[in-house]
């Protein structure tokens, strides 16, 4: 069965720093693996999605990584700005059909 | 529309209530999940649809959940017998067909709180 951990739980850096989250899964048999971003009290926005025969995907000051003989992710945030302070959830298809596996998250907080 | 909608978006009910939530996909996407994310949580997988049909239910907790979907677009959760441990974020998604090569898309949520 597959499950997905989050390091670390939760993140404060100021303003202008360069982070990554983390993600590992354990069944390296992943479809693909899509990174979200959750504000409080709000749904998910879909960040990146990446498909399993790709290495990495990029979207302006993001970029995620999957290496899936490791069973890891990661994603990286260049240039951090306070309004990128929200809970970032990453998830990995359980099942052909498109079911997601979520991490309990990591919480980011950056500081003006 | 433009994105997913839930409604409604907070429901307060009592213990052994019946709730139903509705679900509003992007116009044109077949495929349908509801998830639960509970207090400090990942959402976790509860139902998928094809069209009208479910095709997994295997993440419905017990029988007191149900979900439909007669038209193929608007769908319905519905919990029977309300306990305080259905308290959570309830959340559906959709995308353009089903399969990990599609980006899912999620509503605001709705969030219950049994009494």
């Amino acid at each position: 069965k597959q499950e997905v951990t989050q390091i670390p739980a939760a993140l404060s850096v100021p303003e202008g720093e360069n982070l990554v989250l983390n993600c590992s899964f354990t069944d390296s048999a992943i479809y693909n693996l899509q990174w979200f971003r959750q504000d409080p009290g709000k749904g998910l926005t879909s960040l990146l999605l990446i498909q399993s025969s790709q290495r990495e995907q990029t979207s302006g000051r993001l970029n995620a990584s999957l290496d899936k003989s490791s069973g890891r992710s990661t994603l990286y945030i260049a240039a951090s700005q306070p309004g990128d302070s929200a809970t970032y959830l990453c998830a990995g298809f359980g099942g052909s059909q498109g079911n997601l596996i979520f991490g309990k998250g990591t919480k980011l907080s950056v500081k003006p | 529309g433009a994105g997913v909608s839930q409604t409604p978006s907070n429901k307060v009910t009592e213990k052994g209530k019946y709730v139903e939530l509705r679900c509003d996909p992007i116009s044109g996407h077949t495929a349908l999940y509801w998830y639960r994310q509970s207090l400090g949580q990942g959402p976790e997988f509860l139902i998928y649809f094809q069209g009208t049909g479910a095709a997994d239910d295997s993440g419905l907790p017990n029988d007191r959940f149900f979900a439909v979907r007669p038209e193929g677009s608007v769908s319905t959760l519905k919990i029977q017998r309300t306990e305080r441990g259905d308290s959570a974020v309830y959340l559906c998604a959709s995308s353009r067909v089903p399969g990990t090569l599609e980006t899912q898309y999620f509503g605001p949520g709705t969030r219950l709180l049994v009494l």
